[in-house]
């Protein structure tokens, strides 16, 4: 079964300060994709990072890292210094290859950056 | 500007009657798709469609239709056969490769309200 954990229900954090979205995936496929997507209180996903099966780097965009560990079948999110623009709810999804683009999401870990 | 539009933004539905949210994307992608979110939980897939004349149920297609005549059009019915119809509704679409398809990208949603 294709499966994606966001344990991490609502986080609260104070402005500037660090955090980490956790999401750990279940596949038994050999190529997969995930993401991350960022939906604010307007409603619309935002795209934010793909990654391949076969890429474990990890890739740093401005404030934003993420941390891609097949050995722990994690693929982790972090904000660095956050900023009250950050508050929203993060999704991260599992992409299967070779199967229409059915997407699995994690239920969505809402970050409230307060000022 | 290329992109993905929903209308109406809120839909308001007297129980007994069918619906159509509209969809429509410019991006020239091959796939779209829509998707169901409640309160608390992740996306859940009701139809998708990779090419025009054709689509396929996802996880909760129940109560729910569709229809691909246009490329650049998904429109989705819930008809009166949906039991709980009151929910936050995603369409996205995304470009077709093969063995699969790529990122998808989302409108802003349309919230429907069954009265």
């Amino acid at each position: 079964a294709q499966k994606v954990t966001q344990a991490q229900t609502e986080i609260s954090v104070v402005e500037k300060e660090d955090v980490t979205l956790d999401c750990v995936y279940e596949t038994r496929d050999t190529t997969y994709y995930l993401f991350w997507y960022k939906q604010p209180p307007s409603g619309e996903l935002v795209f934010l990072i793909r990654r391949n099966s076969f890429d474990e780097q990890n890739e740093i965009s401005g404030r934003y890292s993420w941390n891609f560990q097949k050995s722990t079948s994690s693929f982790n999110f972090t904000i660095t210094a956050s900023q009250v623009v950050d508050s929203a709810v993060y999704f991260c999804a599992l992409r299967r290859e070779n199967t229409g683009n059915q997407f699995y999401f994690g239920t969505g870990t809402s970050l409230t950056v307060i000022p | 500007d290329g992109g993905i539009t929903q209308s109406p933004k809120y839909l308001f539905r007297k129980e007994g009657q069918n619906v159509t949210l509209s969809c429509e994307q410019n991006l020239n992608h091959d796939a779209m798709y829509w998707y169901r979110q409640d309160p608390g939980q992740g996306l859940r897939l009701i139809y998708y469609s990779q090419i025009v004349n054709d689509f396929q149920k996802g996880d909760i297609a129940e109560g729910y239709s569709v229809s691909r005549e246009k490329k650049e059009s998904f429109p989705l019915t819930v008809t009166s056969a949906q039991k709980n119809p009151t929910a936050f509704y995603l369409c996205a679409s995304s470009i077709r490769l093969a063995g699969g398809t790529d990122t998808q990208y989302f409108g802003p949603g349309t919230r429907l309200t069954v009265l």
